[in-house]
């Protein structure tokens, strides 16, 4: 079946714009999950829901950062007056659970800011 | 909160079985162990996941001695395509949330 599928692929920014980036889990997939990966580095958390409830936010880096998913299924990171600290791969991940469960990741959106 | 580390890079000919340690001294007794494979420009992708002692699938082995303070990802006579950063992460089940580590990127040789 379809995985998880990322929009868009690639964005760029001017510093100061807002950005909406997409997440279309795998269906049925109970829980998603954001992250962010700088060059080289590791995904850090952002945010975790569980159907339409957003169960921890604790990996937000900012106010500017906000994250919902309000039918349970598809979900949006929306990044505003975006920074040049804000360039870095955004990555989806759904499961079937919490995170005790394997994650399925979509190849992620590669934000620019400029 | 357990950090995890683990060696930045490795290096392994074709046909041998590579060895990647991850540190994780911080573990809380119901946290699990979890790898992740991630390729450029892809997503990371689910190798195995253990709590203790030996787990075992169709691509790789996880050893977790008693103290759980560290873990071994071993994987059986590597090929190229196994070319890739390797992640450990601890599945921190009383927050409900996972903590990636710095990865190790390993080269196979030809």
């Amino acid at each position: 079946g379809a995985g998880v599928s990322q929009s868009p692929r690639y964005k760029v920014a001017k510093r100061g714009q807002d950005v909406a980036l997409r997440c279309d889990p795998i269906s049925g997939h109970v829980s998603l999950f954001w992250y962010q990966q700088a060059l080289g580095q590791g995904p850090e958390f952002l945010t975790y829901f569980q159907n339409e409830a957003q169960l921890d936010k604790s990996g937000l880096p900012s106010d500017r950062f906000f994250a919902e998913r309000p039918e349970g299924s598809v979900s949006t990171l929306k990044i505003q007056r975006t920074q040049q600290e804000d360039s870095a791969v955004y990555l989806c991940a759904s499961s079937i659970g919490g995170p005790i469960y394997e994650q399925y990741f979509g190849p992620g959106t590669r934000l620019t800011v400029t | 909160l357990a950090k995890t580390t683990q060696p930045i890079s490795m290096d392994s000919y074709e046909g041998q079985e590579v060895n990647i340690t991850c540190s994780h001294n911080n573990i809380a007794t119901n946290d699990y162990i979890t790898w992740y494979q991630q390729f450029p420009s892809q997503g990371p992708r689910f190798i195995i996941q253990g709590y203790k002692t030996k787990v075992t699938n169709e691509v790789a082995s996880l050893f977790i001695p008693a103290d759980r303070k560290s873990s071994t990802l071993s994987l059986p006579r590597v090929s190229l395509s196994d070319t890739a950063v390797y992640y450990c992460l601890v599945v921190l089940t009383s927050y409900d949330k996972v903590i990636f580590g710095p990865g190790t990127s390993l080269s196979v040789i030809p």
